[in-house]
């Protein structure tokens, strides 16, 4: 059973536009989140990251939105640059893992 | 710094053998996590150490896989007699405690 959903496999989205990604995750206990950006044969690189404490965190062009109630997260990228295409994935922290548990990504198309 | 290196960046081996892969961590780095990715899917926690400690083994996929990380510097993880099935992406990464953990490009593997 997925503990973190990334529901849409792809987005494309027209260069200058926001991006907006979305994750839900099923356990209330995970207090960490994070996004991690990957493009082929690479590993995945941190972008941003939010705590349980806080609801929204920024830094430069990205935008990370925590909605505790919903276990629903989401990334915003203003504006949205053709470096930006890459699989982008959601990860959790805490419920009693030690490690990261991730999303199964999903596959941003920015178009010029 | 350079940042989380692994070694080698492929292996193509003969099912039945074994393998061996390296990582070096960010320096100031206590903790060091091994991951498998497969086509698809995010990145698969598999274990961790807290300096030379395995705090977590119990995620390795089978006893033909063990890690090691002797005087808590770089780490090797072994796969015993090879299964096509082991053919995946491995992931090391490292962070400083349970902050943002950063990756390295990983170990493609390919059993035949």
């Amino acid at each position: 059973d997925q503990q973190v959903k990334q529901n849409s496999p792809s987005l494309s989205v027209q260069e200058g536009r926001i991006s907006i990604l979305n994750c839900d995750y099923t356990n209330s206990m995970f207090d960490y989140f994070l996004w991690y950006k990957k493009y082929p044969a690479e590993g995945p690189t941190f972008l941003i990251s939010i705590s349980s404490i806080k609801d929204k965190n920024e830094d430069g062009r990205f935008t990370v939105f925590l909605n505790k109630s919903a276990k629903h997260l989401s990334l915003h990228i203003v504006p949205s640059q053709p470096g930006d295409s890459a699989v982008y994935f959601c990860a959790v922290a805490g419920g009693g893992a030690d490690g990261l548990t991730f999303g199964k990504g999903t596959h941003l198309i920015i178009q010029p | 710094d350079t940042g989380v290196s692994q070694d080698p960046r492929h292996k193509i081996t003969k099912r039945g053998q074994n393998v061996t892969f390296r990582c070096d961590p960010i320096s100031e780095h206590n903790r060091l996590y091994w991951y498998r990715q497969t086509l698809g899917q995010g990145p698969e926690f598999l274990t961790y150490f807290q300096n030379e400690a395995q705090l977590e083994k119990s995620r390795l996929l089978s006893d033909r896989f063990s890690a090691e990380r002797p005087k808590g510097s770089f780490s090797t993880l072994e796969i015993q007699r090879t299964e096509q099935g082991d053919s995946a992406m491995y992931l090391c990464a490292s962070s400083f405690g349970r902050s943002e953990a950063f990756f390295g490009q990983g170990t493609r593997l390919t059993v035949v």
